[in-house]
C-alpha cells in the first residue's frame, strides 16, 4: 500500500461531458502529479501541482485542469470529453523539499468515454 | 526532453528460465529509477526503486541494476514462473518529482 487513494475506481462518461477525478495524497506530501495511461502505452505526465499551484504541464490541452487542496487531496478535471480520453488516470504524491521523498502512485481511475 | 525506451516490447519464455528486461533513458540527470509491474486492467505495483547514487537493488528473485552514465537499467528475473506474467514498466523520476515511463515489456511465462 502506498497511502495514496483515488476515486472513483471506474467511470463511464459520454463524449462532450465533464469529469472530475479525485486523489488523496500521503499526509505531508506537498506535490501531486497526474498521469494518463492509454491502452498499451506507458503513463504520460499531464501536470504537477506543488503547494496548490500548477508546477509544470505535459503535452495536454487546457481542457485538462487540476486543483490541489491544503488537506492533501487533489482533483483532475477534464472538460469536453473526447473518445481518446478513455484511459487509466494515475495520481502520484511526493514531498519536494527538505527530506525529499519519491513519488507514490495511487491505484488509478479507469475512465471510459462512449 | 527525457525519453525512456524498453526493449523488447514483448517476451515469451518457458517456466524456469532466467530473463532480462532492458530500459534505456536519454537524460542521466535523474533522481531515481523505478520498475513497476502492471497486470491487465490494474494499476502499478512498485517492484524495485534504485536511487541515482545506487547501482542495484534486489528483492527475492528480482534484481535491478542502474548505470546512469550509459542511461541503462536492467531488470533480471530468476527462475521465472507463470505468475510473473505481466507488463513491466520502467520509470525515471527527475528531481522535480516528475516521472517519464517507457511503454513496457509484456512478459508471458508459459507453464
Amino acid at each position: 500500500e502506498t497511502g495514496v487513494t483515488q476515486s472513483p475506481t471506474h467511470l463511464i462518461k459520454t463524449r462532450g461531458q465533464q469529469v472530475t477525478l479525485r486523489c488523496s495524497s500521503q499526509s505531508g506530501h506537498n506535490t501531486v502529479s497526474w498521469y494518463q495511461q492509454a491502452l498499451g502505452q506507458g503513463p504520460q505526465f499531464i501536470f504537477q501541482y506543488y503547494r496548490e499551484e500548477e508546477n509544470g504541464r505535459g503535452n495536454f490541452p487546457p481542457r485538462f485542469s487540476g486543483l490541489q487542496f491544503p488537506n492533501y487531496s487533489s482533483e483532475l478535471n477534464v472538460n469536453a470529453l473526447e473518445l481518446n480520453d478513455s484511459a487509466l488516470y494515475l495520481c502520484a504524491s511526493s514531498l519536494l523539499a527538505g527530506d525529499r521523498e519519491t513519488q507514490y502512485f495511487g491505484p488509478g481511475t479507469r475512465l471510459l468515454v462512449l | 526532453k527525457q525519453e525512456v525506451t524498453q526493449i523488447p516490447a514483448a517476451l515469451s519464455v518457458p517456466e524456469g528460465e532466467n530473463l532480462v528486461l532492458n530500459c534505456s533513458f536519454t537524460d542521466s540527470a535523474i533522481y531515481n529509477l523505478q520498475w513497476f509491474r502492471q497486470d491487465p486492467g490494474k494499476g502499478l505495483t512498485s517492484l524495485l526503486l534504485i536511487q541515482s547514487s545506487q547501482r542495484e537493488q534486489t528483492s527475492g528473485r528480482l534484481n535491478a541494476s542502474l548505470d546512469k552514465s550509459s542511461g541503462r537499467s536492467t531488470l533480471y528475473i530468476a527462475a521465472s514462473q507463470p505468475g510473473d506474467s505481466a507488463t513491466y514498466l520502467c520509470a525515471v523520476e527527475t528531481n522535480a518529482g516528475k516521472s517519464t515511463f517507457g511503454d513496457g515489456t509484456t512478459l508471458t511465462v508459459k507453464p
